[in-house]
């Protein structure tokens, strides 16, 4: 049981690029979404997923889009890489109120 | 807007000292964690709260539903404990705080 696996740690674009964050869970959550964290301003909620199929966007989705294909993955696509993007992103799944966070990946933008 | 206020943003203790993290959140929730997140490093969830009082070792959470607050405590505080401390409410989504940042000098 490896909880939530969040790839990759750390990743710098260019203006740009595109990219995919990758998230896995093995707890067979229905619930996951991708946040990022900038400082001063807390965890902000870009997209969620409550099961396979179904997405829907948070509070600051532009320039990212999500899938969810399977329970398992959600991977997180940054189309066209700005330096406002720039921070660090973390993946989560939860059922209930319990709640697994990823280890979070440091992105740079140039 | 936000639904999810802490208090106090930094803080700055000696080893020992008794320690008391405040949340206030404005929207109707189903339970409320205590999230610890130490420099560099990945999120965990410390507690999960609907009611009442939890305690795991040195840290007590406590939650009064009606009045809205939640107050996390950390006693005999100690360098290992400086993180940062997030208050997180399951309500229609999750809503966070920004965070307290827990310094502790030995």
């Amino acid at each position: 049981n490896a909880g939530v696996t969040q790839t990759p740690k750390f990743q710098v674009l260019k203006t740009g690029q595109s990219m995919t964050l990758q998230c896995a869970q093995d707890m067979n959550h229905e619930y996951m979404s991708w946040y990022r964290q900038d400082p001063g301003m807390g965890l902000r909620l870009i997209h969620y997923s409550v099961g396979a199929g179904i997405t829907d966007q948070g509070e600051v989705p532009n320039g990212y889009n999500v899938s969810r294909s399977t329970t398992e993955d959600f991977p997180l696509r940054l189309l066209s890489a700005a330096p406002s993007q720039t921070s660090v992103y973390f993946c989560a799944s939860s059922l209930g109120e319990k709640l697994f966070f990823g280890s979070g990946t440091q992105l740079s933008v140039l | 807007k936000n639904e999810v206020e802490q208090s106090p943003q930094n803080l700055t203790a000696q080893e020992g000292e008794f320690i008391t993290i405040n949340c206030s959140y404005s929207v109707g929730i189903s339970a409320l964690h205590w999230l610890q997140q130490h420099p560099g490093g990945g999120i965990v969830s410390l507690f999960m709260l609907s009611s009442g009082k939890k305690k795991h070792g040195r840290l007590i959470a406590t939650i009064n539903i009606q009045e809205k607050h939640s107050s996390l405590h950390i006693t005999a505080s100690h360098p290992r404990d400086s993180a940062v401390y997030i208050c997180a409410v399951a309500g229609n989504q999750f809503y966070f705080g920004t965070g307290t940042s827990l310094t502790v000098i030995p």
